[in-house]
């Protein structure tokens, strides 16, 4: 099966700072790779697929690129409401595994 | 609206029994593949299986593989997950997702809101 990881695990970071989260599987996955935001206490919530796609509502300060094995995640203007913690999930076939997550802080 | 609405979670003895419910409102579940996610208190996403839209093509993670069955009722536009043996690793908040496709290569773009399981003596 393939491998996901996400780094940092977490981090922390002040309004209006550009986050960088980074997913990493462990085969080339194409570009069959999407991001999911997950507030506390709340369910996940689909921010971008394809790599890059941005799902419908997201706001712009949300994008994604990579592929192959080495994606990411921007956050270009951090906001309050942007605290939660953020998976990534390969779907090129099954299993379609998720990432361990990172969490985001405001510091 | 595109909807989907768990039941079914319980707290259940260990080696216990479980089907949980998804139903779906705003899209017929059998034009898609859908899915069940889990999430253990304080941990990560887990995703545990799916069932394609043909019904043809299921998946079982290794962790529930062997004692779980997934399945859809497309008169109730329903699809169950039923869970056998349970163990206290069963212990999470249960998922349902849909997909906007019918084969392997989808992604979740609904989710319900969840169904608590707790396994515990």
């Amino acid at each position: 099966d393939i491998q996901m990881t996400q780094s940092p695990s977490s981090l922390s970071a002040s309004v209006g700072d550009r986050v960088t989260i980074t997913c990493r599987a462990s085969q080339a996955i194409s570009t069959y790779l999407a991001w999911y935001q997950q507030k506390p206490g709340k369910v996940p919530n689909l921010l971008i697929y394809a790599a890059s796609t941005l799902q419908s509502g997201v706001p712009s300060r949300f994008s994604g690129s990579g592929s192959g094995t080495d994606f990411t995640l921007t956050i270009s203007n951090l906001q309050p409401e942007d605290v939660a913690t953020y998976y990534c999930q390969m779907y090129n076939g099954a299993p379609r595994t998720f990432g361990p997550g990172t969490k985001v802080d405001i510091k | 609206e595109v909807q989907l609405v768990e039941s079914g979670g319980a707290l259940v003895q260990p080696g216990g029994s479980l089907r949980l419910s998804c139903s779906a409102s705003g899209f017929t579940v059998s034009t898609y593949t859908m899915h069940w996610v889990r999430q253990a208190p304080g941990k990560g996403l887990e995703y545990v299986s799916a069932i394609s839209s043909s019904g043809g093509g299921t998946y079982f993670a290794d962790t529930v593989r062997g004692r779980s069955t997934i399945s859809r009722d497309n008169s109730k536009n329903t699809v169950y997950l039923q869970m056998s043996s349970l163990r206290a690793e069963d212990t999470a908040v249960y998922y349902c997702a849909k997909g906007p496709c019918g084969g392997d290569n989808c992604y979740l773009d609904v989710w319900g809101e969840g169904t608590t399981v707790t396994v515990s003596s």
